[in-house]
């Protein structure tokens, strides 16, 4: 079955206790990238990648981090938390250009920074 | 200007019939696609229908269909026969296909349909 996994679904920690989320996807996508939703302001891309070894910067990628050593793993890397990183995250996955047809979200990890 | 927008914030159906829920879109791109999703309350994000701009059917996955009209930028997802499960957030999204090289393949989403289906 075609899908991203993400690791842990729920989690509660304090600020600046260094955290990573886990995302591994089993379709050979070349495309992964992570978003954080937040009421008011919908779903937002933090850091995205085009392939292993491959990243850049979305629209909010201030206090993450990621990496791409393998092509079905893409963590997403809290050095510091802040209670403002407290939100609904989601990994997603998706074939490249030029079809790019499917885009698959993994099960969403709710963060709260205390 | 927003890229995606949903204009019905909520929207309420009977169980077993038809509901639209409407997407339009803004983009200067000639390749892109649509995507619907849905969000029901317990978080996740489930792919329903995809739709690309060179496509000249409309998509249909089971019980979903895209209504895509694209000169006037709109592809509105139609779901038939309602179900009780039915009732989630649903979101469009675009993304855009020029390929620039370090092109981000970015979801742009909408603000979502509140659906809530009545028994």
């Amino acid at each position: 079955e075609a899908q991203v996994t993400q690791n842990p679904r729920y989690l509660i920690t304090v600020t600046g206790k260094k955290l990573t989320v886990t995302c591994s996807q089993n379709m050979n996508h070349e495309y992964m990238s992570w978003y954080r939703q937040d009421p008011g302001l919908g779903l937002r891309q933090i850091y995205y990648s085009m392939n292993v070894e491959v990243t850049d910067k979305g629209d909010v990628p201030e206090g993450y981090k990621v990496s791409r050593k393998e092509k079905r793993n893409f963590p997403l890397i809290l050095e510091s938390p802040s209670p403002n990183q407290t939100s609904l995250y989601f990994c997603a996955s998706s074939s490249g250009w030029p079809t790019a047809t499917e885009a698959f979200f993994g099960q969403g990890t709710r963060l709260t920074v205390v | 200007a927003q890229k995606i927008t949903q204009t019905q914030p909520g929207m309420f159906v009977q169980e077993k019939e038809a509901v639209t829920l409407d997407c339009t879109y803004d983009t200067s791109d000639q390749s892109y696609g649509l995507f619907w999703y849905k969000q029901p309350s317990s978080g996740e994000m489930i792919f329903l229908i995809y739709q690309g701009s060179y496509d000249e059917q409309n998509a249909t996955e089971g019980r979903y269909s895209l209504n895509f009209q694209k000169a006037r930028k709109s592809a509105n997802l139609v779901i038939s026969a309602s179900q009780l499960g039915d009732s989630a957030m649903y979101f469009c999204a675009m993304r855009e296909l020029s390929y620039s090289g370090a092109g981000s393949y970015q979801l742009t989403f909408g603000k979502g349909t509140k659906l809530s289906v009545i028994p």
